[in-house]
């Protein structure tokens, strides 16, 4: 069974330009989340989606948007691209009313 | 908002020794705490979690222990091999509601 996949592996931008980045949850997973991780840092949340609506929201500012399909699959963009948006792009995702979430591998985005 | 300590931020231990790393928490209402490790490169992996109506949980070498009054909690790894060396992440979140907030980190070396 597949887990949590995640597209592109690694992403290099330059300031200003706006990226999209894939996430497909494990089959018969709901809820898709995601979060930022900054080279030494903890994951820090950014979206979390249950049945294609926002479900929780974290402290990003209004570059960062996201959504959900349905098929549960989440895209995350964030456009203006800043130096600072240079990070691991975790995506987890669980089961219907589940606690337990699963990561993917991440994207690596690098914003020169 | 949730807020997650983590101490120490670094731990070094020798092979067969105990290593513990302690987290404190804000947010009363916070009632679903787990435990991942991130190895270099990788994804976080869930190794262990626990819920707020329990006070320990254990699996094989792994325990948690969780104090609600005082708003801590702790990750307990006894025998300590090689292989546990990585970072490990503690995170709080309210059930039902998947914005996990995470700790900093503390980065476990097992000296063979």
């Amino acid at each position: 069974d597949a887990g949590v996949t995640q597209s592109p592996t690694h992403l290099i931008k330059t300031r200003g330009q706006h990226v999209t980045l894939r996430c497909s949850p494990i089959s018969g997973h709901k809820s898709v989340s995601w979060y930022q991780q900054v080279l030494g840092q903890g994951p820090q949340f950014i979206f979390q989606y249950y049945e294609k609506e926002e479900r929780g929201r974290g402290n990003f500012p209004d570059r960062f948007s996201a959504r959900q399909f349905p098929n549960y699959s989440s895209e995350l963009n964030v456009n203006a691209l800043l130096l600072g948006d240079s990070a691991l792009y975790l995506c987890a995702s669980s089961s219907t009313g589940g606690d337990e979430q699963f990561f993917g591998p991440g994207t690596r985005l690098t914003v020169l | 908002g949730e807020n997650v300590e983590q101490h120490p931020s670094t731990l070094s231990v020798q092979e067969g020794d105990s290593a513990v790393i302690k987290c404190t928490y804000s947010d009363s209402a916070s009632n679903y705490f787990p435990w991942y490790k991130q190895e270099l490169g990788k994804r976080p992996q869930l190794i262990i979690d626990i819920r707020s109506n329990v006070g320990e949980k254990k699996d094989q070498r792994i325990a948690v222990t969780l104090n609600k009054t005082a708003k801590h909690f702790s990750l307990h790894i006894t025998e300590t091999q090689p292989e546990d060396s990585a970072v490990y992440f503690c995170a709080a979140s309210i059930g039902g509601y998947q914005k996990v907030t995470f700790g900093i980190g503390t980065k476990l070396q097992v000296i063979p």
